[in-house]
C-alpha cells in the first residue's frame, strides 16, 4: 500500500523567494516518485521525477527534488519564485516493479506568489 | 505529437441521468487511466487499462460507473445514474513503453457538476 502526505494545503511566497513544498511517503516497496503542477481548467503536467540513480533530479522550470529514503520525503524546491509560478503542486507515488503503473498523489499544495 | 484528447470538456446533467465522457490517448500508448479528481483533492485512480484489457478497476464504483477500451485505442467511462458526489473532474491519463512507461501524460480532463 502507498499514501502520500503533503504538508501545507496553502503555501505562499513573494516573488523571487524561495519554493519549498514538502511531500512525504509510505511505500511498502522501493517507489518511483512525481511532481506534477496543475494550472487552472488544464490536466497535470509532469514536472519532475525519481525512477533510480541520483536522488536529486532537476525538472523543468528550475524546479528540483531530492529524494531521502531515510525520511521517506521527496519535497520540491526552487530557488526564485516568479509569478507564473502560481499553481496547484501534486506530489505522487508509484510501487515500482509492477504492472500497477497507476499514481497515489497527495491532497496537493496550491502555491500563491505574491508581487 | 498530439497529446491526450477528452472531450466534452464540460458538463452539467441532473442526478439520476445518466453521462459519457471520451478520451483519446496518445498515439501508441498501450496504457490508459482514468482518475477521478473531487474539488479540494489529488486524483484518484477509477481504472487501469493495458491495451484493451483491466489491469485495475479496485476504486471503480461498478454499480454505477462502467469503462471500455474496445479496440486498445480510446476510451469512454459512463456514469449511470449520477449522483451528486461524482461532481468531479474526470482525468484521463496514458503512458508508454520503455522510459516513457514511468511518465503517465494527461488530458485537460472533463469537468462534471450534477445538479
Amino acid at each position: 500500500a502507498q499514501s502520500v502526505t503533503q504538508l501545507g494545503s496553502h503555501v505562499s511566497v513573494s516573488e523571487g523567494a524561495l519554493v519549498l513544498l514538502r511531500c512525504n511517503y509510505s511505500s511498502s516497496v522501493p517507489p518511483y516518485l512525481f511532481w506534477y503542477v496543475q494550472y487552472p481548467n488544464q490536466g497535470l503536467q509532469l514536472l519532475l521525477k525519481y525512477t533510480t540513480g541520483a536522488t536529486l533530479v532537476k525538472g523543468i522550470n528550475g524546479f528540483e527534488a531530492e529524494f531521502k529514503k531515510s525520511e521517506t520525503s521527496f519535497h520540491l524546491t526552487k530557488p526564485s519564485a516568479h509569478m507564473s509560478d502560481a499553481a496547484e503542486y501534486f506530489c505522487a507515488v508509484r510501487a515500482m516493479d509492477t504492472g500497477r503503473r497507476a499514481l497515489t498523489f497527495g491532497s496537493g499544495t496550491r502555491l500563491q506568489v505574491q508581487p | 505529437e498530439a497529446g491526450v484528447a477528452q472531450s466534452p470538456r464540460y458538463k452539467i446533467i441532473e442526478k439520476r441521468q445518466s453521462v459519457a465522457f471520451w478520451c483519446n490517448p496518445i498515439s501508441g500508448h498501450a496504457t490508459l487511466y482514468w482518475y477521478q479528481q473531487i474539488l479540494g483533492q489529488g486524483p484518484k485512480l477509477l481504472i487501469q487499462f493495458q491495451n484493451n484489457g483491466v489491469v485495475d478497476d479496485s476504486q471503480l464504483p461498478k454499480d454505477r460507473f462502467s469503462a471500455e477500451r474496445l479496440k486498445g485505442v480510446d476510451s469512454t467511462l459512463k456514469i449511470q445514474p449520477a449522483k451528486l458526489e461524482d461532481s468531479a473532474v474526470y482525468l484521463c491519463a496514458s503512458s508508454g513503453t520503455g522510459t516513457g512507461l514511468y511518465e503517465q501524460y494527461f488530458g485537460p480532463g472533463t469537468r462534471l457538476t450534477v445538479t
